[in-house]
């Protein structure tokens, strides 16, 4: 099936501090998806990109679309405690909802106090 | 209240010993997945389905069986269960509209096999 890379692998940060994750792929997706994961639980959507260039936010959450298709990053600002957990993109690639997605291996975001 | 649910939660298990995974979600999607969650890995689609009676397998299909016999319910099956299907489990489902495959998932199903 088809690679995402997402990076980094897992973040260390200080709360207050400014979070930054990215997913590239090496070819085209047509929609873009991010998720986060809480111990114990399954993913919960955070953000649905479907045009390239878009830029969406969901509150601290800012992702954004890139316009090659290849790639799309995700940004927290202010983080708090509670943004601590693992953080997946998904892409659909160029087939269509049929194909399913495919998920990057997470970003762990671990928050010191 | 929309969901996706499974059931069980948790399962240990023994090699070879048949068991089966269900899942069932309230809000009429068309599509349901299955994937399993190993560390390192991500997550890695096992099969999913489209519609009723419309399967296909996704990347890691190998010994597993799904059906869709009704739009609701999409069940994993093991027939013969081995250490290596040791896994963290999530069913999840979505409507298809082109591009849209927004998906919901399940809090998940601990399988260990011994």
């Amino acid at each position: 099936g088809q690679q995402l890379n997402q990076s980094p692998q897992s973040m260390f940060i200080q709360e207050g501090e400014d979070v930054s994750m990215n997913c590239t792929s090496s070819s085209i997706f047509n929609t873009w998806l991010w998720y986060k994961q809480d111990p114990g639980e399954g993913p919960v959507l955070l953000i649905a990109l479907y045009k390239a260039g878009e830029l969406t936010s969901n509150g601290r959450l800012t992702a954004q679309f890139g316009i090659t298709r290849k790639d799309s990053f995700l940004n927290i600002s202010a983080s708090i405690p509670s943004d601590v957990g693992i953080y997946f993109c998904a892409g659909l690639p160029g087939g269509g909802g049929a194909d399913g997605l495919t998920f990057g291996k997470g970003t762990h975001l671990i928050i010191q106090p | 209240e929309a969901q996706v649910t499974q059931n069980p939660r948790y399962l240990i298990t023994v090699t070879g010993k048949k068991l089966t995974v269900t899942c069932s979600q309230n809000m009429n999607h068309e599509y349901m997945s299955w994937y399993r969650q190993d560390p390192g890995l991500g997550l890695r689609q096992i099969y999913y389905s489209m519609n009723v009676e419309v399967t296909d397998k996704g990347d890691v299909p190998e010994g597993y069986k799904v059906s869709r016999k009704e739009k609701r319910n999409f069940p994993l099956i093991l027939e013969s269960p081995s250490p290596n299907q040791t896994s963290l489990y999530f069913c999840a489902s979505s409507l298809i509209r082109g591009s849209y495959n927004e998906q919901f998932f399940g809090p998940g199903t601990r399988l260990t096999v011994l």
